[in-house]
């Protein structure tokens, strides 16, 4: 099976801040890599697939890149619906989560 | 507009089997393309995709669960089930199941999710 491996496994961060996650892949991917949000208690929500298409109604200071075995989701400016955990997918079957990002309020 | 909601058991016993309904609206499991996947999430971990059941009526699951699952769909009924056998304390978990798109050959991603239900496991 592919491993994906986030970095970091938390981060705390401001409101405005620009923030950066990383998802690593023991095997090459393509581009075939999608990212979530997930909030307490809520089920995840697609943010960007195909590493880098933004998913409709997503908004727009989110942003994903790479490609191979690194991947990187981005968010442009933190707003406070921001804070969540996110996980990075791999789309080869058989599909494996990352271990998640939590993003805090710091 | 797409919903999916997953029904079953809250509390099953070691050693049983759990048999979960994802009834879901909006799309059909007959169009090209689509798919219905189960994913879990134990309580404060990651997610774990299980298993998933295409429009052709194509199945893939887990390998390191792959002998307790089985996945089924009933087009008719839009319903999706997925069945886990031999239940055990670390099988306890929030368990989804998911609408999944297709975007290139054997390359699927969840665009819509349901709410989730909690299974416990423990006698």
């Amino acid at each position: 099976d592919i491993q994906l491996t986030q970095s970091p496994t938390f981060l705390s961060a401001s409101v405005g801040d620009r923030v950066t996650i990383t998802c690593r892949a023991s095997q090459g991917l393509s581009s075939y890599l999608a990212w979530y949000q997930q909030k307490p208690g809520k089920a995840p929500k697609v943010l960007i697939y195909a590493a880098s298409t933004l998913q409709s109604g997503v908004p727009p200071r989110f942003s994903g890149s790479g490609s191979g075995t690194e991947f990187t989701l981005t968010i442009s400016s933190l707003q406070p619906e921001d804070f969540a955990t996110y996980y990075c997918q791999q789309l080869n079957s058989p599909w494996t989560f990352g271990q998640g990002t939590k993003v805090e309020i710091k | 507009q797409i919903t999916l909601k997953e029904s079953g058991p809250t509390l099953v016993k070691p050693t049983q089997t759990l048999t979960l309904t994802c009834t879901f609206s909006g799309f059909s499991l007959s169009t090209s393309g689509v798919g219905v996947g189960w994913i879990r999430q134990p309580p404060g971990k990651a997610l774990e995709w299980l298993a998933v059941i295409y429009w052709d009526d194509d199945k893939r699951y887990s390998p390191s669960l792959k002998s307790r699952l089985t996945i089924t769909k009933d087009t008719s009924k839009n319903q999706v089930v997925l069945t886990m056998t031999n239940m055990d304390s670390v099988d306890t978990a929030t368990y989804y199941c998911a609408h999944s798109i297709r975007i290139a050959v054997g390359r699927h991603y969840f665009d819509y999710w349901g709410q989730g239900t909690l299974v416990t496991v423990s006698s």
